[in-house]
């Protein structure tokens, strides 16, 4: 157990439709993580935030937001979503990730499996 | 940006070492080369990271070559249950990780 936890585990819903994913960080951590992983497929990074600050975005559809509240946890948001949109999605998180250098160890959720039908 | 190489598939025997390679020959001098592992579906798992010198832990062992072009990840005595997909990864100076397809290891009694 990470100590990361993610909800749900599993959703299903339809092509067009809105969902959030919901991330609560391991006691501590300060920075949260977001990565989709599509079927036989290594891990896309998302976008990270820090201490409720986005810090780092990588590939993240303009149909995808996220934030982080003052209490650390974490919400990936996902609309107009398509056929394509199905896959596991994973939330890390870290001490560190700021400016200081580098986020060492990331602990990762077990991850929301998502089908978009 | 630094991108990683490695074999996409290994098998190993239960109870001998088992030694993953990973090329990194545009790495700069200041990002660090992570190792995680993921089980089936699982969340991924950190086992090491190092910068220069090779390091070790409970888990694993890290050799970095002294041109830091390559890596190797050695688990000194494989078990069934370290049957998993290893991702080598380079870490940017934005500290985002970049993950690439990855090594299957499977470990065969």
């Amino acid at each position: 157990d990470s100590g990361v936890t993610q909800t749900p585990k599993h959703l299903i819903t339809a092509t067009g439709q809105r969902v959030t994913l919901r991330c609560s960080p391991r006691s501590g951590d300060l920075s949260v993580y977001w990565y989709q992983q599509s079927l036989d497929q290594g891990l896309q990074f998302l976008i990270q935030y820090y201490n409720g600050e986005e810090r780092a975005k990588g590939n993240i559809l303009e149909r995808f937001s996220a934030q982080q509240f003052p209490d650390l946890h974490s919400e990936l948001n996902l609309s107009s979503l398509e056929l394509g949109d199905s896959a596991l999605y994973f939330c890390a998180s870290s001490v560190r990730g700021g400016l200081a250098g580098p986020s060492g160890e990331q602990f990762f959720g077990p991850g929301t499996r998502l089908t978009v039908l | 940006d630094a991108k990683t190489t490695q074999p996409p598939s290994m098998d190993c025997a239960e109870g001998r070492a088992a030694n993953l390679p990973c090329n990194h020959s545009t790495i700069s001098g200041n990002e660090y080369v992570y190792w995680y592992r993921q089980i089936h579906s699982q969340g991924p798992q950190y086992i090491i990271h190092g910068l220069k010198n090779n390091e070790t832990n409970e888990m694993a062992s890290l050799i970095i070559t002294e041109d830091r072009k390559s890596s190797t990840l050695i688990l000194p005595h494989a078990t069934l249950r370290d049957t998993a997909v290893y991702y080598c990864i380079v870490m940017y100076s934005n500290y985002q990780l970049i993950w690439g397809a990855g090594t299957k290891l499977i470990i065969k009694p």
